[in-house]
């Protein structure tokens, strides 16, 4: 059974403080990616990655980093949290973005809440 | 840009009523349509995938139609279940890239 893994449900942090999270596939997929959701705003991109060391800005970078390592393993990094990060994190991959058909598996989700 | 729209926004059926939820895209050289399924607070989980040489795909209950010319996909519950509230988001994948609709909110009274 395929799998992508968050590694916190549920996160609370202070304003100003660095956040990471992590995310796992076993799938051996190339392509991870990193989404938030907001009610009414559905999901946006922040940021993904086709490849080890390699990442692509999505629509809202800002106030985000990336970090992947190893081809398993994705990681969003809020350098200093705000409250207007408080948010639904989603963490997906899908195989090689140059497939005529692709497929995307998500994680099941960190809720951040920044105060 | 390719833009993926959802509607309603939200449904309420009786249960045991079959039902259908629309999607529609602007674009329509895509690869692959994908349905998912998300309930309140998780992750998407990933229900139905058309491939754009495809028309149609059945999972148990559960029947998507793609109309790559018309830009329509359409998710037919069939026989509706207090199980299958939640909110069930499309997305199509093309340009290389993923684009989601904003999904309908699904309620199943028993």
């Amino acid at each position: 059974d395929v799998k992508v893994t968050q590694s916190s449900r549920y996160l609370v942090k202070r304003t100003g403080e660095k956040v990471f999270l992590e995310c796992v596939q076993d799938m051996d997929h190339e392509n991870m990616f990193w989404y938030r959701q907001d009610p009414g705003l559905g999901l946006r991109l922040i940021y993904f990655s086709y490849d080890v060391k390699m990442k692509e800005k999505g629509d809202i970078p800002e106030g985000y980093s990336v970090s992947r390592e190893k081809k398993e393993r994705f990681s969003l990094i809020l350098e200093s949290a705000s409250t207007n990060q408080t948010s639904m994190y989603l963490c997906a991959s899908s195989p090689l973005l140059g497939l005529k058909v692709n497929e995307q598996f998500f994680g099941p989700g960190t809720r951040l809440t920044v105060l | 840009k390719q833009e993926v729209t959802q509607i309603p926004a939200a449904l309420s059926v009786p249960e045991g009523e079959n039902l259908v939820l629309n999607c529609s895209f602007t674009d329509s050289a895509i690869y692959n349509l994908q349905w998912f399924r998300q309930d309140p607070g998780k992750g998407l989980t990933s229900l139905l995938l058309i491939q754009s040489s495809q028309r149609e795909q059945t999972s148990g209950r559960l029947n998507a139609s793609l109309d790559k010319s018309s830009g329509r996909s359409t998710l037919y519950i069939a026989a509706s279940q207090p199980g299958d509230s939640a909110t069930y988001l499309c997305a199509v994948f093309s340009g290389n890239q993923f684009y989601f609709g904003t999904g309908t909110s699904l309620t199943v009274i028993p």
